[in-house]
């Protein structure tokens, strides 16, 4: 059972262009979230994501940020007119659907990460 | 959400028992506390979570008191592959996603 795939891993960009990161959830999970993490930083959230619905992007910037998980496919993360502010790792996180409330809180797992340089 | 607080760093050395103390003093009725370690060029990875008193695991043990306004991640006999970052995080089941802290730096020394 495959975990959480994130590609590409490593991604060169000049600034103006675009960024268009993925995430396949691991089987079975149907939430997905995306963090951003500067150096030496801890995780920033920016969006949470059920299959065609997006459940809480307060984290997102305003403008040229944008995610989506489509019925079918992987999630995505798109970046637009990049700057170099941007160069981040950028991790997704999957988690199975709710089992209610006191059953726990979600369990996140990880992807390796998808590492943005802005050039 | 609750807020949580954490020493920035600690330093340890193999064998030693090293315990990091998070604070959540507004933590809700519903909220579970868990536990994450990243690497270096990593993504985080689970580690233990509780609601109260103690949870034990292969990996480590979480202490929460009573008012579980506190938890502390308990971690026996540390190794160099022990030297992480450790988050603290504080949620609920179905809420929108957990939000990190800036964590603790752990470093182990031989």
């Amino acid at each position: 059972n495959a975990g959480v795939m994130q590609n590409p891993r490593h991604l060169v960009r000049r600034r103006g262009q675009e960024a268009r990161l993925r995430c396949s959830p691991m089987k079975g999970h149907s939430h997905v979230y995306w963090y951003r993490q500067l150096p030496e930083e801890g995780l920033k959230f920016m969006v949470y994501l059920q299959k065609e619905n997006i459940i809480d992007e307060s984290g997102m910037p305003k403008e040229r940020f944008s995610a989506e998980f489509p019925k079918e496919g992987p999630s995505i993360l798109r970046i637009q007119q990049v700057v170099r502010g941007d160069s981040a790792a950028y991790f997704c996180a999957s988690s199975p659907p709710s089992q209610g409330a006191m059953s726990g809180a979600n369990v996140l797992t990880f992807g390796a990460g998808s590492r943005l340089t802005v050039l | 959400l609750a807020k949580t607080t954490q020493p920035i760093s600690m330093d340890s050395y193999e064998g030693q028992e090293v315990n990091i103390t998070c604070s959540h003093n507004n933590i809700a009725t519903n909220d579970y506390i868990t536990w994450y370690q990243q690497f270096p060029s990593q993504g985080p990875r689970f580690i233990i979570q509780g609601y109260k008193t103690k949870v034990t695991n292969e990996v480590a043990s979480l202490f929460i008191p009573a008012d579980r306004k506190s938890s502390t991640l308990s971690l026996p006999r540390v190794s160099l592959s022990d030297t992480a970052v450790y988050y603290c995080l504080v949620g609920d089941t179905g809420r929108r996603a957990l939000t990190f802290g800036s964590g603790t730096r752990l470093q182990v020394q031989p």
